[in-house]
């Protein structure tokens, strides 16, 4: 079936950076972005970015602009992201969700539906 | 960046009544790329509605959105013990894609 699988909670002092991952399976993964959402405890949800795992190509809220990167390794399926700088805000339960679907043949996006497939999450605690 | 206003903050109902949810944009959103999604305690949110008015794959129909522009509805028709959540709307029409505060459906 589809799905995304992410890596396991990390404890992280602040400054540092933290890496988390997301393994997909059950589809194409060159054929969707894979977006970033973040949720603080008891709080909202929070956009941070994409990524287009066949071009590469990615875009971040102006938020986490300098201080976030998303790559790929399309031999495992699996999109990384990583935040650097981490301060004690960034306390989160971080997922990631499949977004929009792009067709490789004409390069091009197929018109948005939505994040309709997502993670489990993955807990990151910035503490010192 | 379009601010997303979701009203109420908690609904407060019993199973099988008719929930309204409401969500205001800050400037008009294009082409009704508006979503909805429920969340669950510690689950991960789960979409129920894009473009505004269409279900997602595997949503009972008791789920049903609309609305364009600035304004929009989630309406479920008859509430079942799953649905007593919090619900997110979010627009992904204008970078950096927003959601709203979020409005918790709460059992009366």
């Amino acid at each position: 079936q589809v799905q995304l699988v992410q890596s396991g909670a990390e404890v992280k002092k602040p400054g540092a950076s933290v890496k988390v991952s997301c393994k997909a399976s059950g589809y194409t993964f060159t054929s969707y972005d894979i977006n970033w959402v973040r949720q603080g405890t008891g709080q909202g949800l929070e956009w941070m970015g994409w990524m287009n795992p066949y071009t590469g190509n990615t875009g971040f809220a102006q938020k986490f602009q300098g201080r976030v990167t998303m790559t790929r390794d399309t031999s495992t399926s699996t999109v990384y992201m990583e935040l650097s700088s981490l301060r004690s805000e960034d306390t989160a339960v971080y997922y990631c969700a499949r977004g929009k679907e792009y067709d490789t043949l004409i390069a091009h996006y197929l018109p948005p539906a939505g994040m309709d497939v997502w993670g489990q999450g993955t807990t990151v605690t910035v503490s010192s | 960046e379009i601010v997303l206003t979701q009203s109420p903050g908690t609904l407060s109902l019993s199973p099988g009544e008719r929930a309204t949810l409401s969500c205001r944009a800050s400037q008009s959103i294009s082409s009704s790329y508006l979503a909805w999604y429920r969340q669950k305690p510690g689950q991960a949110p789960r979409l129920l509605i894009y473009g505004a008015s269409s279900r997602a794959t595997g949503i009972p129909d008791r789920f049903s959105g609309s609305g364009s522009g600035t304004d929009f509805t989630l309406t479920i028709s008859r509430l079942e013990p799953e649905d007593f959540a919090v619900y997110y709307c979010q627009q992904y029409g204008s970078s950096p894609w927003t959601f709203g505060q979020g409005t918790k459906v709460e059992i009366k």
